[in-house]
């Protein structure tokens, strides 16, 4: 079976500050995908980040960054010099490759203060 | 990527009472999914919407509670029979398109609340 593990259930910080968010993930699949999304307040979930078993190449994508390890079993999230807009829940989830759906983590609600 | 339309956005519902939720897409997918948010939880899945066939529950959620209808590849409905406010939720269509952009694309969900 699949799981997700999101062991932070609330972070906050304040803006400008660093923060990076923690998954993960347990699976017998060899090939899986890997996902990032948010829900803010208004509560549609916006996709950020797909990452496939066979890339561990670690992106960047102006103020977010993933660091993917499969050795860890690992795909965290950081926002560099964070702003309020960012405050949301922050899902991780996991899929085999599109003929399942997704298995999300609990999410972390992330509050960035003034 | 896929836009999902999914109706209605919003409903306060009776006990006892049904609700059926729109799913419509602006392209032919061959996955479309089902997901129940609890309030301040997470997402599970309850069904894979089959095209032509019974959908595939996911363990805890059973067709009787939650019928699915996937008439053609663009379309689905969810039911929620014989409501209870325990069934309080925002219900989300997903699909997954298949190619280079491959990812899983979610309607704006639909908010119950059963009273």
């Amino acid at each position: 079976a699949q799981k997700v593990t999101q062991a932070q259930t609330e972070i906050s910080v304040v803006e400008k500050e660093d923060v990076t968010l923690d998954c993960v993930y347990e699976t017998r699949d060899t090939t899986y995908y890997l996902f990032w999304y948010k829900q803010p307040p208004s509560g549609e979930l916006v996709f950020l980040i797909r990452r496939n078993s066979f890339d561990e190449q670690n992106e960047i994508s102006g103020r977010y960054s993933w660091n993917f390890q499969k050795s860890t079993s690992s795909f965290n999230f950081t926002i560099t010099a964070s702003q309020v807009v960012d405050s949301a829940v922050y899902f991780c989830a996991l899929g085999g490759g599109g003929a399942d759906g997704l298995t999300f983590g609990k999410g972390t609600h992330l509050i960035i203060q003034p | 990527s896929a836009v999902i339309s999914q109706k209605p956005s919003r409903d306060i519902c009776q006990r006892g009472t049904s609700l059926t939720i729109q799913c419509q897409v602006d392209s032919q997918v061959t996955m479309m999914f089902w997901y129940r948010q609890q309030p301040g939880q997470s997402l599970t899945l309850i069904a894979t919407a089959n095209q032509g066939s019974e959908a595939t529950y996911e363990s805890g959620f059973v067709i009787d509670k939650f019928p699915i209808s996937r008439p053609n590849l663009t379309f689905s409905t969810l039911t929620v029979s014989n409501m209870s406010p325990e069934d309080s939720s925002i219900y989300l269509c997903s699909v997954v398109v298949l190619d280079t952009n491959y990812g899983y694309t979610f309607g704006s969900g639909t908010r119950l609340t059963v009273v």
